[in-house]
């Protein structure tokens, strides 16, 4: 069947550095992409989501890069603080009636 | 604007018991999706509720069971528990006009199954 992975399980970076977390898809009917941050005890808190007419969105401090061609995902946190430790999660929607189907997520530490 | 509320936050059932679980929506939201989390699985669609109608499915038992009422505000239901249901509950909220967008999440009902 069709699913979304995460290359990395655990992603450790220096405060004030750039993180890159990545997510490989393989439903080419993906339409919709969205970025989850999940702290230890709470529900997964959204952080952008994009379409896929889209190769690049950006946030506060955080943009998505899609990549069609090779159906990759990328999440680029800049400066990252300590806050931003968490596990992340992609997600797809492989059509427009289709439900989100979550990635097995990277946890992300940020050191000082 | 409040958030996604679930009830109750943590809940201990033995084998064989059925539970329900609460989930309201932020105001406005129409739609309401339910996920299954575990450490082994991730995160689980089970199914979607849009103005009171079952919208998606995703692949459980018929034991997953779950609702909508005319105010948004879902129930889903577990019967004949097996202690492989322990799992963290998650319901999700959205506007609900396309199916799966920007859905935001409540902390979940933590399901311990002994």
């Amino acid at each position: 069947g069709e699913s979304v992975g995460l290359h990395l399980p655990t992603l450790s970076v220096q405060e004030g550095d750039n993180s890159i977390i990545n997510c490989a898809y393989s439903n080419s009917a993906s339409d919709y992409f969205i970025w989850y941050k999940q702290e230890s005890g709470k529900g997964p808190q959204f952080i952008i989501d994009i379409r896929s007419n889209m190769d690049k969105r950006q946030g506060q401090r955080v943009t998505v890069l899609l990549n069609k061609t090779v159906k990759h995902l990328s999440l680029q946190i800049a400066a990252t603080q300590p806050g931003d430790s968490a596990v992340y999660f992609c997600a797809e929607r492989g059509g427009t009636a289709s439900k989100l189907t979550f990635g097995t997520g990277t946890r992300l530490q940020v050191t000082l | 604007k409040a958030g996604v509320t679930q009830t109750p936050r943590y809940l201990i059932k033995t084998r064989g018991q059925q539970v329900t679980l609460s989930c309201s929506p932020i105001s406005g939201h129409r739609s309401v999706s339910w996920y299954q989390q575990t450490p082994g699985q991730g995160l689980q669609f089970l199914f979607e509720y849009f103005s009171e109608t079952q919208r998606n499915k995703g692949n459980f038992p018929g034991r997953f069971s779950g609702r909508q009422f005319s105010n948004s505000r879902s129930e889903m239901n577990v019967s004949t528990l097996e202690l492989g249901d322990s799992a963290l509950y998650l319901c999700a909220s959205s506007l609900g006009g396309t199916v799966g967008e920007k859905l935001f999440f409540g902390s979940g009902t933590q399901l311990s199954v002994l």
